[in-house]
């Protein structure tokens, strides 16, 4: 199983809600990471995980909330967003130490109304 | 010193031509050279990659050129199909833990 699975695939909220996104991979990956990507744009690194524990936050508001709940799973928690924040968000995993290639899944496509 | 610049922004070529992409560094601390393609509604792929020891990389039709010196790489698509039409990413990373530092992206249009 060489897959990055990714729910919803899509998901519309409002900037009051409180949503979750989820991310799975069962290629015994010990590095897992969240990326925002913007139309037409790189992918933008948003957070880190490494063996379950966060190593790499690049200043991301408090809005969004990841979690690592085991070593197969990462989870983003949504809370208070804005239109601004609508993207296309992508879980990505790599073995511990060759963070140079990442596995990326298809993404959420988030639309904050 | 952390950019990688990459061109062209878009580019369009006819079916069974050799589109060419080109990106460039200024930090030498990069040691790994990766091409990402990504279609419309999906993540980024890894296609290819190279690292500064070799100036030339082929997987099938897809070929990376590393210039060390002029710290400059490109990818080249042999016999290019319109199923190759996608956006391509140049990265480039320091290694281990260090995350990838992505070139704005390629538009590429391969019609018929």
């Amino acid at each position: 199983d060489t897959e990055v699975t990714q729910t919803p695939k899509h998901l519309v909220m409002g900037m009051t809600n409180k949503k979750s996104l989820k991310c799975e991979q069962h290629m015994g990956h010990r590095a897992m990471y969240w990326y925002k990507q913007k139309a037409k744009k790189p992918p933008e690194l948003m957070f880190v995980y490494s063996y379950e524990k966060l190593s790499i936050n690049e200043s991301v508001p408090s809005r969004f909330s990841p979690e690592c709940p085991n070593s197969s799973l990462l989870n983003l928690h949504l809370h208070a967003l804005q239109p601004e924040d609508s993207a296309l968000y992508l879980c990505a995993s790599a073995w511990v130490g060759l963070g140079e290639k990442l596995f990326f899944g298809s993404g959420t496509q988030l639309s904050v109304l | 010193q952390q950019q990688v610049k990459q061109s062209p922004q878009s580019l369009i070529v006819q079916k069974g031509g050799i589109p060419i992409i080109n990106c460039a560094y200024e930090n030498t601390a990069f040691d790994y050279f990766p091409w990402y393609q990504q279609f419309p509604g999906k993540g980024p792929a890894l296609l290819i990659a190279i690292r500064p020891d070799v100036s030339e990389k082929k997987e099938g039709r897809f070929t990376i050129s590393f210039n060390k010196s002029a710290k400059q790489f490109s990818l080249h698509i042999m016999d290019s199909q319109p199923g190759d039409s996608a956006t391509y990413f140049c990265a480039a990373s320091s290694g281990g833990n260090t995350p990838l530092v992505f070139g704005k992206g390629t538009r590429l249009s391969v019609i018929a």
